[in-house]
C-alpha cells in the first residue's frame, strides 16, 4: 500500500496568514498514463470532507484561488494564503493512483 | 446538481452483515468514467477507503478488510451498495459514499455502531 505522510499534525495560524502542509508518499504517484492522482480535502467540524485540489494542482469548482497545490512524484504541498475563519478544520491528502486508495492522517488547522 | 446520500441500519450486533446504500442524483453510474467509492471514518480518526465501483462494473477493494467487502450498483435506480460481513466493534464509524476516484462530491455520511 502507498503510505501518505502528512506534516505537520497541527498548525496554528493568524487570520490573514499563510500556511503550507506537506504530503509525502511512499511510492511515486505517477500513474502509467502519466497523470498524478493526488488530491487535497478539507473536513470542517461536523461536516463531510470536501474536495479542494485534484491531480496535484487543479482547484475544484468553487474553490478559492487562495488554495494552491504543487509537487510531483512523491512530494506534494498545499498552500493556503490569506487564511479565513472558514478555512479551519482538518486537511487530508489522498492518492488515487493505485488501489488501495490511501489518505494522510490529517493536519488540523487552528487559529492562533 | 450532484448529491449523494447514505443509508444504513444505524446499529447492529457483532458478526452480522452491514448493508449500506448510496442513493445519488445529478449523474449516472452508466456514464463512461464515473465511479462511486465508499470511505469510512471512526470517531475522531482519519479516513479509510473501502471500495470503488465504476461504470463498466470494475471494482476495487481495500485488502485490509480481506474478503468481507462486496460493492455493487443499481444503475437504473441510481444507487450503489456496500456489504460488510462479520462486523465487529472496529467497524463502528461514519460511512461515506463519494463520486469518482478523486471524491469530488461526498454524501453527508451515515453513522454505524456495532455493539452487543
Amino acid at each position: 500500500d502507498v503510505v501518505m505522510t502528512q506534516t505537520p499534525v497541527s498548525l496554528s495560524v493568524s487570520l490573514g496568514g499563510q500556511v503550507s502542509i506537506s504530503c509525502r508518499s511512499s511510492q511515486s504517484l505517477v500513474h502509467n498514463n502519466g497523470n498524478t492522482y493526488l488530491s487535497w480535502y478539507l473536513q470542517k467540524p461536523g461536516q463531510s470532507p470536501q474536495l479542494l485540489i485534484y491531480k496535484v494542482s487543479n482547484r475544484f469548482s468553487g474553490i478559492s484561488d487562495r488554495f494552491s497545490g504543487s509537487g510531483s512524484g512523491t512530494d506534494f504541498t498545499l498552500k493556503i494564503s490569506r487564511v479565513e475563519p472558514d478555512d479551519l478544520g482538518v486537511y487530508y491528502c489522498g492518492q488515487g493512483t493505485q488501489y488501495p486508495y490511501t489518505f494522510g492522517a490529517g493536519t488540523k488547522l487552528e487559529l492562533k | 446538481q450532484v448529491t449523494l446520500k447514505e443509508s444504513g441500519p444505524g446499529i447492529l450486533q457483532p458478526s452480522q452483515t452491514l448493508s449500506l446504500t448510496c442513493s445519488f442524483s445529478g449523474f449516472s453510474l452508466s456514464t463512461s468514467g464515473i465511479c462511486v467509492s465508499w470511505i469510512r471514518q471512526p470517531s475522531g480518526k482519519g479516513l479509510e477507503w473501502l471500495a470503488t465501483i465504476c461504470w463498466e462494473d470494475s471494482k476495487g477493494y481495500n485488502p485490509s478488510l480481506k474478503n468481507r467487502l462486496t460493492i455493487s450498483k443499481d444503475t437504473s435506480n441510481n444507487q450503489a451498495f456496500l456489504k460488510i460481513t462479520s462486523v465487529d466493534t472496529a467497524d463502528t464509524a461514519i460511512y461515506y459514499c463519494a463520486r469518482n476516484w478523486f471524491l469530488d462530491y461526498w454524501g453527508q455520511g451515515v453513522m454505524v455502531t456495532v455493539s452487543s
